[in-house]
């Protein structure tokens, strides 16, 4: 099955800087790549997503970069916010079962 | 409003007595799930329904049970909780297709003693 990994698991940056997120999968059949975010003590909550057809999208100060023959995918963020500081989850979903897999997370704080 | 509601937000409990949590969506969606999220292993997902009488197990189904007689309701059943299920639990919905964006509910926090 899939199986997804994210890196790093903690980040901390000066607020106006960029942070980075990167994940990688391991089914080639996957196809679709959210990311949530998750503020203390709430749901997860979609920020971005990307098709397999799509290499990047952007959304303001959010995009997501797809490399499907290297299998990662990565959230940049840039000119980053006190309020961007969150639990950061990637995840893909494929296959005949369209579940969706889920990174462990990546805890980012931004510093005033 | 289109939501994912679950019940309830909060349970303290002992081992041994069954509890179930409610999971209902109003957004006609088919595919359901449970997750559970603890520190440092993300959301792992414990039972999926991609329609009603149709479920399946997640990566970590044992000591839960499922049900999906209608399609808005997906309730998780702890049949004998164990101090191990202790956690936060999460439920959400998607139309089905690889693609769909997943609507997560605000959470359970069970603690079984």
């Amino acid at each position: 099955g899939e199986n997804v990994e994210q890196h790093p698991s903690t980040l901390s940056v000066q607020e106006g800087d960029s942070a980075v997120i990167k994940c990688t999968y391991s089914d080639s059949a996957s196809n679709y790549f959210p990311w949530y975010k998750q503020e203390l003590g709430k749901r997860p909550q979609l920020i971005i997503d990307i098709r397999s057809n799509v290499g990047e999208k952007k959304d303001q100060r959010i995009a997501v970069t797809l490399n499907k023959t290297a299998k990662h995918f990565s959230l940049h963020i840039t000119e980053t916010q006190p309020e961007d500081s969150a639990v950061y989850f990637c995840a893909a979903r494929g296959g005949s079962q369209g579940n969706l897999i889920f990174g462990k997370g990546t805890k980012l704080s931004v510093k005033p | 409003e289109a939501q994912v509601t679950q019940n309830p937000r909060y349970l303290i409990t002992v081992t041994g007595k069954k509890l179930t949590v409610t999971c209902s969506q109003n957004m006609n969606h088919e595919y359901m799930s449970w997750y559970r999220q603890d520190p440092g292993l993300g959301l792992r997902q414990i039972y999926y329904s991609m329609n009603v009488e149709v479920t399946d197990k997640g990566d970590v189904p044992e000591g839960y049970k499922v049900s999906r007689k209608e399609k808005r309701n997906f309730p998780l059943i702890l049949e004998s909780p164990s101090p191990n299920q202790t956690s936060l639990y999460f439920c959400a919905s998607s139309f089905w297709g690889a693609n769909q964006p997943q609507h997560f509910g605000d959470g359970t926090r069970l603690s079984i003693l």
